[in-house]
């Protein structure tokens, strides 16, 4: 079973930050926290993954509580084709991603 | 370098027929993983497979579904005696080092079964 826990939906704006959150509050010390994204009709996309501290590329940022219970994904700049689901996923036992529902993101023009 | 390669990317079958699944991953990735999509679901994990190993398969069913990763050759997932509920789409990821990197998907192959 999913170990995350996301809202279902989130609406934003376009050009304006999006903060997806997710609660993880099971996972233990060496467990990586990854995030993925997935298009109407298509397969998933990486967006982005991390342990302890916040990491940056050129799609989103990731910021990881301290407790490392929660994190964020941070969409600096959110566009039309950034409409997707996004899953937050805890790592599973034997080295297996486990997706949860995700959150249903829309982008308002 | 081309993305990982599913085909077909629609399949039609009716009740009790055969359906074979193919995926090709990226060049030098040993890992390779199967996920089924069900419907207005999230994706479930089926099976995980290094080159000519089952490193784990507790999401296959345990009838009618196996899966093989040769030497030579795309992974393979197989469906025997499909039945309506077998309707999804199924989507393949590899990788070259497991989870400590990324996971590249590709587009799906998605079974309707009659």
């Amino acid at each position: 079973d999913a170990k995350t826990t996301q809202p279902n939906s989130m609406e934003s704006n376009e050009e304006e930050p999006v903060h997806l959150p997710c609660n993880h509050s099971t996972i233990s010390g060496t467990d990586y926290i990854h995030w993925y994204r997935q298009l109407p009709s298509q397969g998933p996309e990486y967006v982005i993954h991390g342990l302890t501290s916040n990491v940056n590329n050129r799609m989103a940022s990731l910021a990881i509580a301290e407790d490392r219970k929660s994190s964020t994904l941070i969409l600096h700049r959110a566009t039309l084709r950034d409409a997707a689901v996004y899953y937050c996923i805890q790592e599973g036992q034997g080295g297996k991603l486990i997706f949860g529902q995700g959150t249903e993101l829309s982008v308002k023009p | 370098n081309a993305g990982v390669m599913q085909n077909p990317r629609h399949l039609v079958r009716r009740r009790g027929q055969e359906a074979r699944l193919r995926c090709s991953p990226m060049k030098g990735h040993s890992h390779v993983y199967w996920y089924r999509q069900l419907p207005e679901e999230g994706l479930k994990f089926m099976v995980y497979l290094q080159k000519e190993n089952i490193i784990d398969e507790s999401g296959m069913p345990k009838e009618r579904f196996s899966a093989e990763f040769p030497k030579e050759g795309p992974s393979i997932l197989r469906i025997q005696q499909v039945v309506r509920g077998d309707s999804a789409a199924y989507f393949c990821a590899s990788s070259p080092l497991g989870l400590a990197g990324e996971l590249f998907f590709g587009e799906g192959s998605r079974l309707t079964v009659l």
